[in-house]
């Protein structure tokens, strides 16, 4: 079983559209959680982290769930420069700042 | 403006010969600097941790002999792939952080390489 596991899409939405991705990780004892961009052929770029209380930035939300061992993350008012690949990922409590890494959901967002 | 950069952004070798990726922490002395690789509509897997000045950790499954790693100053790390083959053929990435072991990593823009 993947460490972190999300549903690989591609999610196509209109511009405007809501969408949410979700994200499960195994490990309980998983320390601090994000999400990334990444665009075609380009680095990962921080997002945003992900807080227990659940934390907004504009139009994206993100939560965790720690019980569940869930990460959520809602884009509100598509915008065709959303379409990208998130990914979630959680920072281990061991082995120093290692992240892993979800193989990403793929957003494609259209006129 | 940039924080990190990566030399070449993309190389194509044939199979047998070595390659070195350059990653430079451009605006702080990074004490850590990771590698990752990522192959096609895969996740970034975690290949090794560079610190300066001391050997790098390398994950399970990673062949230390295979891919050298010289951390040689607190800007520069260095990936070989040694006689690379077409399996070697991946996205390499490189990421630094400041300091403390929980500081943002922040990522250089990789490395295509193609092993024919």
């Amino acid at each position: 079983r993947k460490e972190v596991e999300q549903d690989p899409g591609p999610f196509n939405v209109p511009e405007g559209a809501t969408v949410a991705f979700n994200c499960t990780y195994s490990n309980s004892a998983s320390q601090s959680f994000f999400w990334y961009r990444q665009d075609c052929r380009k680095e990962p770029k921080l997002l945003m982290s992900v807080y227990s209380s659940g934390n907004e930035d504009g139009r994206f939300t993100a939560q965790l769930n720690r019980a569940s061992q869930y990460i959520s993350l809602l884009i509100r008012d598509s915008k065709l420069s959303d379409s990208a690949t998130y990914l979630c990922v959680v920072r281990k409590i061991s082995g120093y700042n290692k992240l892993i890494f979800g193989a990403g959901t793929r957003l494609a967002v259209h006129p | 403006g940039a924080v990190v950069s990566q030399h070449p952004s993309r190389v194509i070798c044939k199979s047998g010969t070595s390659v070195k990726i350059e990653c430079r922490s451009l605006d702080f002395q990074a004490t850590t600097m990771f590698w990752y690789r990522q192959f096609p509509k895969q996740s970034l897997m975690l290949m090794a941790t560079s610190n300066e000045g001391s050997k790098a950790t390398y994950e399970q499954g990673v062949e230390k002999d295979k891919f050298l790693i010289n951390h040689a100053s607190l800007t520069l790390s260095t990936l070989t792939v040694t006689s690379a083959h077409p399996e070697d053929s991946s996205f390499y990435i490189c990421s630094v952080v400041r300091g403390l072991v929980t500081d943002t990593q922040y990522f250089g823009p990789g490395t295509r390489l193609t092993v024919l």
